[in-house]
């Protein structure tokens, strides 16, 4: 079965330090990627992706992603967090689906960063 | 602008009512999609529409309805047969190759 898993519910850090976010995936193919993120009572804002090319990706507010192919895992890092980063990270993967495409979603990982 | 919007951003309904939440998109996108979301859990999808005039079945689709007469709309119904309605419901766009989504700011639906 196609899917994506983030295995912490949780992240926590102090301000200035790095942060990563762990995502894992299994899907039939090569993977079109994403990170999403979301503040509360808001929608999902997209942060990156990964198509082809560069395994390392870099997207919005400072945040960059490594895909790793033999490891199945696009982890979202950020060299130094920042307490407005504080919010619930979605990992998702394209799937191919009758008739077209969907995304999946992983559970989300909330991320804590401490002044 | 370009966006999708979604509306109303709260909605209350009485028990055995069916309800119908708004999502237009001006994107030009092929593809919508509803997910529910729920407090400790992921998105989890509803129903999704490739093209105008066609949708398929999400993995939790009992209890809901959709129509996509124009591309630029894809309104989601919740039936008096959905159990458990209660939560925070996501539409998204995107291009046929979903290369990228787009989502709205979401609708919290609330069973009083």
């Amino acid at each position: 079965a196609q899917s994506v898993a983030q295995p912490e519910d949780q992240v926590n850090v102090a301000e200035g330090n790095p942060l990563t976010v762990k995502c894992t995936y299994s899907v039939s193919g090569n993977p079109y990627l994403f990170w999403y993120v979301q503040y509360p009572n808001r929608g999902l804002q997209f942060l990156l992706k990964y198509i082809t090319g560069d395994n390392l990706v870099k997207g919005s507010y400072g945040f960059e992603a490594e895909f790793n192919k033999s490891q199945t895992s696009f982890h979202l890092k950020k060299p130094s967090a920042l307490v407005s980063d504080s919010a619930l990270y979605f990992c998702a993967v394209r799937v191919i689906n009758t008739g077209g495409f969907k995304t999946i979603f992983g559970a989300g990982t909330r991320l804590f960063v401490k002044a | 602008d370009g966006g999708i919007t979604q509306s109303p951003k709260y909605l209350f309904r009485k028990e055995g009512q069916n309800v119908t939440l708004s999502c237009e998109q001006n994107l030009n996108h092929d593809a919508m999609y509803w997910y529910r979301q729920d407090p400790g859990q992921g998105l989890r999808l509803i129903y999704y529409s490739q093209i105008v005039n066609d949708f398929q079945k999400g993995d939790i689709a009992e209890g809901y309805s959709v129509s996509r007469e124009k591309k630029e709309s894809f309104p989601l119904t919740v039936t008096s047969a959905q159990k458990n309605p209660t939560a925070f419901y996501l539409c998204a766009s995107a291009d046929r190759l979903n290369t990228e989504a787009f989502f709205g700011q979401g609708t919290r639906l609330t069973v009083v």
